[in-house]
């Protein structure tokens, strides 16, 4: 089970739109549609931003979206905003009941 | 109102035990999947443990398999991590994370953590 891998830093200005980039391998991200992201403030519970590769739970708004081509994903975080400065974490299910998750992205809003 | 509360974290010895615990509230706990997840300080999340709704199905982490039981009490609300063997790279915070119910492998609600430290 290695972890995902993502840039360990990514970073905008106000307005502007980032990517960040989740690798896997045919596995795990490649295998199955089941990548989900996370945004997570140190000291707070993460908050699931993107479930099953491309959908939005409740509430999350959609300036926040998912994509995946092979065996990468994305997430695109588009109208930057200060409060989007935070962690980033992809996650996605690694077959015979288990999960992994990536490295994790800093995102800093300029 | 949801919430997860872990509780039962503390320092303990390589090679000793503990036991989580995580109180849900504000949802039918019973049907849920869920899972335990930590970070090591420094570090990214790390998926630990994974338990069906009823506790008939779990999996683990290969670096905690053997060691670590996953368990739950739906009587009780409460979901349970048993650590034995503990090793100085457990030492994390440990969250439990409900799975939503039509979002495979997706966490949408989460604890605030509790602090395991692993140290002679």
């Amino acid at each position: 089970q290695s972890a995902l891998t993502q840039p360990p830093s990514a970073s905008g200005s106000p307005g502007q739109s980032v990517t960040i980039s989740c690798t896997g391998t045919s596995s795990d991200v490649g295998g199955y549609n089941f990548v989900s992201w996370y945004q997570h403030h140190p000291g707070k519970a993460p908050k699931l931003l993107i479930y099953e590769v491309t959908k939005r739970p409740s509430g999350v708004p959609d300036r926040f979206s998912g994509s995946k081509s092979g065996n990468t994903a994305s997430l695109t975080v588009s109208g930057l905003q200060a409060e989007d400065e935070s962690d980033y974490y992809c996650s996605s299910y690694a077959g015979s009941n288990k999960g992994v998750f990536g490295g994790g992205t800093k995102l800093t809003v300029l | 109102e949801l919430q997860l509360v872990e509780s039962g974290g503390g320092l303990v010895q390589p090679g000793g035990s503990l036991r989580l615990s995580c109180a849900a509230s504000g949802f039918t706990f019973s049907t849920y999947w869920m899972q335990w997840v930590r970070q090591a300080p420094g570090k990214g999340l790390v998926w630990v443990s994974r338990i069906d709704g009823d506790g008939s199905g779990t999996s683990y982490a290969d670096s905690v398999k053997g060691r670590f039981t996953i368990s739950r009490d739906n009587a009780k609300n409460t979901l349970y991590l048993q650590m034995n063997s503990l090793r100085a790279e457990d030492t994390a915070v440990y969250y439990c994370a409900r799975e939503g119910r039509y979002y495979y492998y997706a966490m949408d609600a989460w604890g605030q953590g509790t602090t395991v430290t692993v140290s002679s």
